[in-house]
């Protein structure tokens, strides 16, 4: 089976440029996450959808961070402009619906904002 | 404060040594109850998920939760070099996917 898929891998750009990442779930998982893991701390959930609706977007900065699903399968995070505070790894994550605990993760975008 | 605390470590065994990692929560609605594996430059990886208080047990590995605590563990036994990675917990209130991860635990494994 193969694991969820994200690109790119690792992304440089400068404040206030745009960036944009891509994920591709696992197949047949109608719910997909985005988190965001700042360097020395845990995952923190930016948007969950299932299918193509979103269920949680509460903890995204919805001034300057979008996400779509378009036809419930690959999704993709866009950060406009971006600010010093965004340099992080991005990770995308797809699970059953109602199957909190099996989520699974891909290797996720490490995003640097100079 | 927090809804999960979790110390950072760096936790550093010898090789063949238990390893013992916890976390501490505040929201006692929070009901599932996961640890993560995350290796350098890796996305996390499910290692044990619970519900209940109690034990669980999986190779290695045992999970416990102590909800009249608020107090979650996980320990490893007979530790590799290959267990070096770091160690989140995560909780969850409904099972509805809204974790709540901590900080992770460095764990550094020496031959």
């Amino acid at each position: 089976e193969a694991g969820v898929a994200q690109s790119p891998r690792y992304k440089i750009i400068e404040k206030r440029q745009s960036v944009a990442f891509w994920c591709n779930p696992i197949s047949g998982h109608a719910t997909l996450y985005w988190y965001q893991q700042i360097l020395g701390q845990g995952p923190k959930l930016l948007i969950q959808f299932q299918n193509n609706g979103v269920v949680d977007d509460s903890q995204l900065p919805k001034d300057r961070f979008s996400a779509e699903r378009l036809k419930g399968v690959d999704s993709t995070l866009k950060i406009q402009p971006a600010k010093l505070e965004d340099s992080a790894v991005y990770l995308c994550a797809s699970s059953y619906p109602g199957t909190s605990g099996g989520q699974f993760f891909g290797p996720g975008t490490r995003l640097t904002v100079l | 404060q927090k809804e999960v605390e979790q110390d950072p470590g760096p936790l550093s065994v010898p090789e063949g040594a238990i390893v013992s990692l916890n976390c501490t929560y505040s929201n006692s609605a929070f009901q599932y109850f996961m640890w993560y594996r995350q290796y350098s430059r890796k996305g996390p990886e499910l290692l044990m998920y619970t519900y209940s208080s109690g034990n669980k047990e999986d190779g290695r590995f045992t999970a416990q939760v102590d909800k009249s605590s608020k107090y979650i563990s996980l320990f490893i036994r007979d530790s590799q070099p290959s267990d070096s990675a770091t160690y989140l917990c995560a909780i969850d209130t409904h099972s509805w996917g809204k974790l709540q991860f901590g900080a992770g635990t460095q764990v550094v494994v020496t031959p």
